[in-house]
């Protein structure tokens, strides 16, 4: 079965640089079929796509967010991580990582809450 | 702010269909992007409850479906059951954002 686990910091203070690593067992990141993304959602409010990363580098992220936004895979780890820079008190929120197909998000991790805080 | 609007809530007693609405535009669900729902419990993370508009993943009971017409797409649940309390997010691609859009959410409550 599946499985991914979010990891880091879970305050961050202001301007500084959220880092997040998602660890996926279960399965291999280096899958062809598939590529591993970031969704996040700010207490009580919605989901918000932030970007998503192929086993071989390639990226693409939410243009809202693509200046201060670097995702990351290590296959050797079976892992890939988040860095979001510059950050206030409105990225606050859950983070979740998840497994993406056919444009749409099949397995997701528990999330982890980050507070941007002083 | 979401392109795609679904109603805040809705509510319906145990045993009755209820449905939710996910209206979207010409860049997103109108222009044959692919519509999928998910279910989100209460502190938990969102599952996928249905993708390519009408799909359920393996163990996801059929009294969930899901359509999809023009703009819009809908989600129904069938024979409700208390355990289907949850909010519910549409989802697509936008293809005037470039990005991945969510729907604004919908609470669904068993009376």
């Amino acid at each position: 079965q599946l499985q991914l686990q979010e990891s880091g910091p879970g305050l961050v203070k202001p301007s500084e640089t959220l880092s997040l690593t998602c660890t996926v067992s279960g399965g291999s990141i280096s899958s062809s079929s598939y590529y591993w993304g970031w969704i996040r959602q700010p207490p009580g409010k919605g989901l918000e796509w932030i970007g998503s990363i192929y086993y071989s580098g390639s990226t693409y992220y939410n243009p809202s967010l693509k200046s201060r936004v670097t995702i990351s895979v290590d296959t050797s780890k079976n892992q890939f991580s988040l860095k979001l820079s510059s950050v206030t008190a409105a990225d606050t929120a859950v983070y979740y990582c998840a497994r993406e197909e056919l444009r749409h998000f099949g397995y997701w991790g528990q999330g982890t809450l980050v507070t941007v805080s002083s | 702010q979401s392109v795609l609007t679904q109603p805040p809530s809705v509510s319906g007693a145990p045993g009755q269909r209820v449905t939710i609405s996910c209206t979207g535009s010409s860049s997103n669900i109108g222009a044959g992007y692919d519509v999928h729902w998910y279910q989100q419990l209460p502190g938990t993370a969102p599952k996928l409850l249905i993708y390519g508009n009408s799909n359920r993943p393996s163990g996801v009971p059929d009294r969930f479906s899901g359509s999809k017409s023009g703009t819009s797409a809908s989600l129904a649940i069938t024979g409700l059951q208390a355990e289907d309390e949850a909010d519910y997010y549409c989802q697509s691609y936008d293809s005037s954002l470039s990005r991945y859009v969510f729907g604004t959410g919908t609470k669904v409550t068993v009376l």
